[in-house]
């Protein structure tokens, strides 16, 4: 099975600074067929289920705003929030879409310093 | 709009059965693999079981091999989740999601239903 992490745990950032998540799969999860990165991140709220906010590594659902962004390759993967807004305090999960089990990271807590 | 609405949660005794749906509408559901997610209280995300757009292929997570059966029926939009042998560290809120791709399983999750909790108690 493919393991995710996460970094850090939670986060507390001041409202317009910028937000950095970090995620590292305990294998490559880039898939030949297309060379892109088989790593979705999700938003979750409290009382809410998840919402998609980046596929492909770095695919920007649509609707999600443009602050929102996803870079990395292989096995080490990031999501900045680029000027964070209150909006935007929730748990956020990397997860792996390339071979089951579909593996999520432990979570990280944002929250407004 | 597209959307996913999960049913047949609720309180049930250790080693009885569960049986949870999730009614599809607002997209063609035949086309479209399908999961289900779980979320202990207070817990993370566990990815459960996929089912491929046909119902041809299952794959499930290791804590749900042959105790729970994902199922489709393609006619009716409606995705199901057949839990027996339940356990207490089977509580949780169950999502069902939708593969973002057509055909392939191999995608991110969007949308998601709003779950139902399932409660493993004596």
């Amino acid at each position: 099975d493919i393991v995710m992490t996460q970094s850090p745990d939670s986060l507390a950032v001041s409202l317009g600074e910028r937000a950095t998540i970090n995620c590292k799969s305990s294998q490559s999860v880039l898939y030949s067929s297309n060379n892109k990165n088989s790593l979705a991140w999700y938003q979750q709220k409290p009382g809410q289920p998840p919402k998609l906010l980046i596929y492909w590594a770095s695919s920007r659902e649509s609707g999600v705003p443009d602050r929102f962004s996803g870079s990395g390759s292989g096995t080490d993967f990031t999501l900045t929030i680029s000027s964070l807004q209150a909006e935007d305090v929730a748990v956020y999960y990397c997860q792996q879409y390339y071979s089951t089990p579909f593996t999520f990271g432990p979570g990280t807590k944002v929250d407004i310093k | 709009q597209v959307q996913l609405v999960e049913s047949g949660g609720g309180v049930v005794q250790p080693g009885r059965s569960l049986r949870l749906s999730c009614a599809a509408s607002g997209f063609t559901f035949n086309v479209y693999a399908m999961h289900w997610v779980r979320q202990a209280p207070g817990k993370g995300l566990e990815w459960v079981a996929v089912i491929s757009y046909d119902g041809s292929n299952k794959y499930y997570a290791d804590s749900a091999k042959g105790r729970f059966t994902i199922s489709r029926d393609n006619s009716k939009n409606t995705l199901y989740l057949q839990m027996n042998s339940l356990r207490g560290e089977d509580t949780a809120v169950y999502y069902c999601a939708r593969a973002i791709d057509v055909v392939t399983a191999l995608s991110g999750f969007d949308p998601w239903g709003q779950g139902t909790l399932v409660t493993v108690s004596s």
